[in-house]
């Protein structure tokens, strides 16, 4: 086990409606990374947060925002939920950015509905 | 679109026999890592390979950095059942702005018949 845990680990929404994912990283650990991961794809980099600030960020709208706390701990928060924002998200931490291994959590599965 | 190509997307075999993964980048890695998911599971970090020509061993899995740092492999010699899962390759495009980025390969599903 990585000790990186998230919550919910499933969660039914209606399209419109607003969500908020967590993730716990792993002790040490400073920098937190999301992936949405659709069915038969690979994971998809949503943004990355290093030491609370944003350091790097996919092809996600703005609706995908993010947050991480002083205890490295971070949020992922997606508005207007539509039908196609389906997927396992995946939190991710390490010790630093794209150069290190990231350590993944169980994930959340979202359906939209 | 994905800047990190995997082939093949499938792959069944029969247990015993040997599997290989092909992962090719457009551009050149800093590194490149490799990930195994299992059904129902998350993403498992296996290896970092960073020099080129590099060449890493983990029991019966082989990994290979290409000397130009586009390319790599992972080959499992005399595959089990307990090798079943999606093996990823991911490696960091871009600096500056795109600073933290990893991109993912769309995985190879290996299929071990007992």
């Amino acid at each position: 086990e990585t000790g990186v845990t998230q919550s919910p680990t499933h969660l039914i929404k209606t399209r419109g409606q607003q969500v908020t994912l967590r993730c716990s990283s792993q002790s040490g650990h400073n920098t937190v990374s999301w992936y949405q991961q659709a069915l038969g794809q690979g994971p998809q980099f949503i943004f990355q947060y290093y030491r609370e600030e944003e350091n790097g960020r996919g092809n996600f709208p703005p609706r995908f925002s993010g947050l991480q706390f002083p205890n490295y701990s971070s949020e992922l928060n997606v508005n207007a939920l539509e039908l196609d924002d389906s997927a396992l998200y995946l939190c991710a931490s390490s010790y630093g950015g794209e150069d290190y291994e990231q350590y993944f959590g169980p994930g959340t599965r979202l359906t939209v509905t | 679109g994905q800047q990190v190509m995997q082939i093949p997307q499938y792959q069944h075999v029969q247990e015993g026999e040997d599997f290989t993964t092909y992962c090719n980048s457009s551009t050149t890695l800093s590194n490149i890592q490799w990930y195994k998911q299992r059904p129902g599971g998350h993403p498992v970090f296996l290896i970092q390979l960073v020099k080129s020509g590099e060449v890493k061993k983990q029991k019966r899995l082989t990994f290979q950095f290409g000397e130009a740092k586009k390319n790599s492999s992972l080959h499992i010699t005399a595959t089990q059942t307990t090798d079943v899962g999606t093996y990823f390759c991911a490696g960091p495009l871009g600096r500056g702005s795109t600073l933290g980025r990893l991109y993912f390969g769309r995985g190879t599903q290996l299929t071990v018949w007992p």
